[in-house]
């Protein structure tokens, strides 16, 4: 059964510092991976994108790294804010036969970013 | 947001009566899909569709319906909605070659009582 593991379930951290979210999957056959924000009471908003060939991606202070061997994903926030405070998933993909694919969610990170 | 809208935004109903939410796109996007979100969870998929009359299944389908009439409608039914239904309900397309970037609807908050 495809499953994606998101660490840690929470985190406090204060504006201005740098924080790592995790995410491990078991996922075949691999599609991509995308990284989600999600503001409290709204839909969840595309940050990164990355493919089998790609091992890092950025968006702005949002830094995504994938490592296809271990099956291990990060998410890098830098110089965090306030309004980074929301809840970060993870979602693999697995291809399906016709071209398609198949979204597997992660439970997701709750970063909440004080002043 | 990729012209997608969720109607309604808040429904309360009670057990046993049938609940219809739409999901209304505009960029005639060929694939769309139902989620819902519960605390504990991730987003599951409830079902999909690839085309007009095109659906199928997705993990957490019993209980629900969908119809596909027009590129620009999805409709999820709950027949007979349940307490366990109780949910945020999400809609999204997807875009891209490989259909791999999706972009989600504000949400439905469904409370079934």
């Amino acid at each position: 059964k495809n499953q994606v593991e998101q660490s840690p379930q929470s985190l406090i951290i204060l504006e201005g510092k740098n924080c790592t979210l995790q995410c491990n999957y078991t996922v075949s056959p691999f599609s991509n991976l995308r990284w989600y924000k999600q503001d409290t009471g709204r839909g969840p908003v595309s940050l990164t994108i990355m493919t089998f060939s790609e091992n890092t991606k950025s968006n702005g202070r949002y830094t995504a790294t994938l490592d296809a061997d271990t099956k291990q994903s990060s998410l890098h926030i830098t110089a965090s804010q306030l309004s980074d405070s929301a809840s970060y998933i993870c979602v693999v993909s697995a291809w399906l036969s016709g071209g398609s694919y198949i979204p597997t969610f992660g439970r997701g990170t709750s970063l909440i970013v004080h002043p | 947001d990729a012209g997608i809208t969720q109607s309604p935004r808040h429904k309360v109903t009670e057990t046993g009566t049938p609940v219809t939410l739409r999901c209304h796109q505009t960029e005639n996007h060929r694939y769309m899909y139902w989620y819902r979100q519960d605390p504990g969870h991730g987003l599951r998929l409830i079902h999909y569709s690839y085309g007009v009359k095109d659906t199928d299944k997705g993990e957490v389908s019993d209980g629900y319906s969908v119809s596909r009439s027009k590129t620009e409608d999805f409709l999820l039914t709950l027949e007979s909605a349940t307490s366990s239904q109780t949910s945020v309900y999400f809609c999204a397309i997807s875009v891209g070659q490989g259909q791999e970037t999706q972009y989600f609807g504000p949400g439905t908050r469904l409370l079934v009582l």
